[in-house]
């Protein structure tokens, strides 16, 4: 069975830092998703990478396969950028997901 | 296009009562899955579907949990004699393969 750690677990930081969540796997995986979930409960997936790094907007992530680790970045941080922010893995394509606790991400202006 | 819908947004039942709760995909996807969301906890699998293979059901917490989905559309979940401890925000997700996309959930509360 695959274990899915975050760090951190909650997150303050001021309006226009550079942000970063880490995520750690134990067993290899197909592809690693990270999602978004706003304070009224909804699920935004990110990004899906199975190497490499993507990025969107002010959103990176990278994923080191041989390390079993991920980081999503924010950088220029802004409020609306609150949310919890969750790390989840596919150990087959297609498969299900196995998630992370999340990291409850505030951003202060 | 349309999204992941799921209905009802809102269930309130007494302990013991059966619930069903509906998921309608987006269309054209082979995979959906149902999750679970306890209040303060993390998103649990309960069950996946992909084409016509056999579902894995491998995430249900009891046999009073089932789920059925009709070909490539709609699906179903579920919960018989209903306890407390069920309640949670139940989510559907749809995937193309490469993205999950997810539904509203439905809240479910159990008296």
């Amino acid at each position: 069975k695959n274990e899915v750690e975050q760090s951190p677990q909650n997150l303050t930081a001021q309006e226009g830092e550079f942000i970063t969540i880490n995520c750690s796997y134990s067993v290899g995986i197909s592809a690693l998703h990270w999602l978004q979930q706003h304070p009224g409960g909804g699920i935004v997936s990110l990004f899906m990478l199975s190497s490499g790094k993507k990025k969107h907007g002010r959103l990176i992530a990278t994923i080191n396969i041989q390390e079993k680790h991920s980081s999503l970045h924010i950088t220029a941080s802004h409020p609306r950028d609150s949310a919890v922010y969750i790390c989840a893995v596919e150990e087959t394509s297609g498969s299900r997901l196995t998630f992370g606790e999340g990291t409850q991400l505030t951003v202060n202006p | 296009g349309a999204g992941v819908s799921q209905s009802p947004s809102n269930k309130v039942t007494e302990k013991g009562k059966d619930v069903e709760l509906r998921c309608d995909p987006i269309s054209g996807h082979t995979a959906l899955y149902w999750y679970r969301q306890r209040l303060g906890q993390g998103l649990e699998f309960l069950i996946y579907f992909q084409g016509n293979s056999a579902p894995d059901k491998s995430g249900l917490p009891s046999d009073r949990f089932s789920a059925e989905r009709t070909g490539e559309s709609v699906s179903t979940l579920t919960i018989q004699r209903t306890q407390q401890e069920d309640s949670a925000v139940y989510l559907c997700a749809s995937s193309n393969r490469y993205t999950q996309y997810f539904g509203p959930g439905t809240r479910l509360t159990v008296l």
